[in-house]
């Protein structure tokens, strides 16, 4: 059965640590690895990785995927209060049709 | 540029009861996907539709249907609501399958069934 797996579940840290997320997929026909935010409702997307071995960066955030372990990390430095926030990976399978298998998220909390 | 919007924004039905919600997608994407989320949980495909065809269908029951129409807009339909059904229900959309895997969420629907 697929699957997507996070860890860990939930992450309180202070301002200016820096964090690593968690995700580890099982996938029929994986095609990329998407990460998304969640604050309040909608989750926005942060990045899609394709390719084993090459970052992703966008500003302090940045990501990786290793397609032969099966895994990736999201990597957040400098955390600020506003990064508090669900992070949910998810595998694309199936194709062309690309749709998401989801994990069930890491919960960041930043304290001041 | 509007992102996906989806109508309503929260509503509260009773066991038994139909209803249906509603999806703008982004101009110019094409592909539209529903997704349930629960409390807890991340979001869990429903269906996705392509040029007013479905083109995927997760492991729900038949009580739930969808359906686009010409503009790429969207409708998910749930019958005989049960309380399981309660859920944050997510719009996505994406410029077309065969073009990218990238999807853009609305910020959904509160279903609540009593």
């Amino acid at each position: 059965e697929d699957k997507v797996v996070q860890s860990p579940l939930s992450l309180v840290v202070h301002e200016g640590d820096t964090v690593t997320l968690n995700c580890s997929y099982e996938v029929t026909n994986f095609r990329s690895l998407l990460w998304y935010k969640q604050e309040k409702k909608a989750p926005t997307f942060l990045f899609m990785l394709t390719s084993s071995g090459i970052e992703k960066k966008s500003g302090r955030l940045s990501s990786i995927l290793d397609k032969k372990e099966l895994f990736s990390i999201l990597n957040i430095t400098a955390t600020q209060t506003g990064d508090s926030a669900i992070y949910l990976c998810a595998g694309a399978y199936g194709g062309s049709q690309g749709n998401l298998i989801f994990g069930k998220g890491t919960k960041l909390s930043v304290k001041p | 540029d509007a992102g996906v919007t989806q109508s309503p924004t929260h509503l509260i039905k009773t066991r038994g009861q139909h209803v249906t919600l509603r999806c703008s997608p982004i101009s110019g994407h094409k592909s539209v996907s529903w997704y349930q989320q629960v409390l807890g949980q991340g979001p869990q495909f429903i269906f996705q539709y392509y040029e007013k065809e479905e083109r995927g269908r997760g492991n729900f029951p038949d009580r739930f249907s969808a359906r686009q129409f010409p503009n790429y807009s969207s409708e998910l339909n749930v019958n005989a609501l049960l309380l399981g059904d309660s859920a944050l229900y997510l719009c996505a959309s994406r410029l077309a399958p065969t073009q990218s895997y990238e999807q853009y969420f609305g910020p959904g629907t509160r279903l609540t069934v009593t």
